[in-house]
């Protein structure tokens, strides 16, 4: 399998649920990327790990968790969610090189829509 | 706070018109990139630009960077049916790889 692959691709979960989604890159990059993407909203930068370090968290509140096991794994673990959080939830990968200057694209996984009810 | 605002919104037009879309900010950007995406997809690049002035062509359209690369525009020649999904431009500054994203152009193309 190739690209980016995200699960599940939908999910209806109540806000005192907790579930996790979960990305798989089979592209060997070194930085993962979780965004939210809302109707009337610009895609949202949420976390940002590069060689599994997280090096940004965006403000997001502390009912959403990452975690990235390895370069290739990334999840986002979801508890006591708010109705307002249902969105889509992209996650990306790209390859980071040493140094400024550097234009490597995102890779973009087809997102799990998320309800919460 | 790093905006990039897209116009327009909206644009529905006949297939064979041309559009162009344009994307603004009052930041200066290393690099700028345009995706677009269908409906049930993530976002797939289309071009990244990085050089003030730039002007990179993919058969029908027409990716500008801004002299001061604080803007970029598309433009789509003889639009089809195929062109119909969202525009989103991004951009990153210089020497970090968090890109932040335009609020999106929804192009539909009518038959």
């Amino acid at each position: 399998e190739t690209g980016v692959t995200q699960t599940p691709r939908h999910l209806v979960m109540g806000m005192t649920n907790k579930k996790s989604l979960k990305c798989e890159q089979h592209l060997g990059h070194n930085a993962m990327y979780w965004y939210k993407q809302s109707a009337k909203k610009p895609l949202e930068l949420m976390f940002v790990y590069n060689f599994k370090e997280q090096t940004e968290n965006n403000s997001v509140p502390s009912r959403f968790s990452p975690e990235c096991p390895n370069s290739s794994h990334l999840f986002l673990h979801l508890h006591t969610l708010q109705p307002e959080d249902s969105a889509l939830y992209l996650c990306a990968s790209s390859q980071v090189p040493p140094g400024q200057g550097w234009y490597s694209p995102l890779h973009f996984g087809n997102g799990t829509r998320l309800t919460v009810t | 706070t790093q905006l990039l605002e897209q116009s327009p919104q909206f644009l529905s037009i006949q297939e064979g018109e041309n559009l162009t879309v344009y994307c603004n900010s009052s930041s200066v950007f290393s690099s700028l990139q345009w995706y677009r995406q269908e409906p049930g997809e993530g976002p797939v690049l289309l071009v990244t630009v990085v050089t003030g002035g730039e002007v990179k062509k993919l058969k029908r359209l027409t990716f500008q960077f801004g002299d001061a690369r604080k803007d970029s525009s598309l433009h789509i020649t003889a639009a089809q049916p195929g062109d119909t999904g969202l525009y989103l431009c991004a951009a990153a500054t210089s020497g970090t790889y968090k890109y932040i994203f335009g609020t999106g152009t929804r192009l539909k193309v009518l038959a």
